[in-house]
């Protein structure tokens, strides 16, 4: 069975430019989760999805961020517009059991 | 951020010692996760645990649920040189039911031959 696939793997942008990255959930899993993860910070929630529908996006550093989850198979996050300070690896992860996430291999954002 | 303290921050071992790590938490949890993260990769589901005081192994991987619910610990023994990673700490609290995990900062394991 396909993981969790995330696109691009990497991106490399220039500051205020629109970055969007993509996710697929693994098949038949009803909540997907978009962190963040620094040096700094570590591991972060941005927001997260159960049925398509938005549930927590406290996460979400300010209004440059926004995410969507139009159907069961896709979501994106995108940062409109970007800054050197939103350079991170962002991970996707979709859930099947109580409370365990899979992780896709992330996306490697580098904002000059 | 996180709101889980994982120690240690980093160990440095040789290859067939045994490695223990643990996550303590201030809060309750119901669900206590051990991830693995290869260089590059994302984070790749080692063990999960749902009740107080279960003991679960994966291989030469044990990993405990804590009988106060405050913390978990993962024993790695025999390592050998593919151990070589982060190792997060994730755990889901008891009033969430939407499965929204928090995060250990990590222990990065070395393994010298």
């Amino acid at each position: 069975d396909a993981g969790v696939i995330q696109s691009p793997r990497h991106e490399v942008t220039e500051m205020g430019q629109e970055v969007t990255l993509r996710c697929k959930p693994i098949s038949g899993h009803n909540s997907l989760f978009w962190y963040r993860q620094t040096m700094m910070r570590g591991l972060e929630l941005l927001i997260y999805f159960n049925n398509n529908v938005p549930i927590d996006d406290s996460g979400m550093p300010e209004d440059r961020f926004s995410a969507k989850m139009p159907n069961a198979s896709f979501s994106t996050l995108k940062i409109q517009p970007s800054e050197p300070r939103d350079s991170a690896v962002y991970f996707c992860a979709s859930r099947s059991g109580p409370d365990t996430q899979y992780f896709g291999p992330g996306t490697r954002l580098t904002v000059l | 951020g996180q709101q889980l303290n994982q120690s240690p921050q980093s160990m440095f071992i040789q290859e067939g010692e045994d490695v223990s790590m643990n996550c303590t938490s201030s809060s309750i949890f119901n669900t206590w996760l051990w991830y693995k993260q290869d260089p590059g990769e994302g984070p790749v589901l080692l063990i999960a645990l749902y009740k107080a005081g279960e003991l679960t192994s994966n291989g030469r991987l044990t990993a405990q649920f804590g009988i106060t619910r405050k913390d978990s610990f993962l024993n790695i023994s025999a390592s050998i040189p593919s151990d070589v990673g982060i190792y997060f700490c994730a755990g889901s609290m008891t009033t969430d039911s939407w499965g929204k995990l928090q995060f250990g900062a990590g222990t990065q394991v070395v393994v010298t031959p």
